[in-house]
């Protein structure tokens, strides 16, 4: 099992773009997370995915949007990129219920914001 | 608001000493709380939990809700232990985990 699987691992975009990351959660797991973590700082929640639907936001703008499909996989959309959105991004998954919050994260995309 | 404090961002020690790594929380509701670590090029992954009341790698952590505190504590760290290490908490329902700003723990020889 190779375990959470994200893409792509860097990318570089420029103020204004829109960008799509990707998330694979672990063989097993039903529930997507994402949180966005800024150099020196620890990750911070943007929101949960759960039977395709978002479950929970962190304090995040409306910029920022996902989607989970049947297979469990997710997709993070940031549009109108600034340069604050620069940070990497880690994809974290886990089984709903009781154990929602024993993340297994992945090794994160790297987004960097000219 | 829910809330965690890391209050130390570097901690070094030497090998066969005690370690504590602090954390504190404000937290309205019945908190569930972590400790999660990243080695060196590794992911970040789940140390322990406090509901799990174990101790992983020779580290526990005590949820003590008079002070909103959860340590994390070693008697004897080894150098492999060198990591950075983040405290985590989220309700028991509802899933929005806030990470502290996290403690690099160095373990010297």
């Amino acid at each position: 099992d190779a375990g959470v699987t994200q893409s792509p691992t860097h990318l570089i975009k420029t103020r204004g773009q829109q960008v799509t990351l990707r998330c694979s959660p672990k063989s097993g797991h039903d529930t997507v997370s994402w949180y966005q973590q800024a150099l020196g700082q620890g990750p911070q929640f943007i929101f949960q995915y759960y039977e395709e639907e978002e479950r929970q936001r962190g304090n995040f703008p409306d910029r920022f949007s996902g989607h989970q499909f049947p297979n469990y996989s997710s997709e993070l959309n940031v549009n109108a990129l600034l340069l604050g959105d620069s940070a990497l991004y880690l994809c974290a998954s886990s089984p709903w219920g009781s154990g929602a919050n024993v993340l297994t994260f992945g090794a994160g995309s790297r987004l960097t914001v000219l | 608001a829910q809330r965690v404090t890391q209050p130390e961002k570097l901690l070094s020690v030497f090998k066969g000493a005690p370690v504590e790594l602090k954390c504190n929380y404000s937290y309205s509701g019945s908190p569930e709380l972590f400790w999660y670590v990243q080695y060196s090029r590794q992911r970040l992954q789940l140390l322990l939990r406090h509901i799990s009341r174990e101790s992983i790698k020779g580290f526990t952590a005590d949820l003590n809700k008079g002070e909103t505190s959860f340590h994390l504590k070693k008697p004897f760290a080894q150098e492999e232990d060198s990591a950075m290490y983040y405290c985590a908490l989220s309700g028991f329902n509802n899933n929005d985990m806030r990470f502290g700003a996290g403690t690099r723990l160095t373990v010297k020889p």
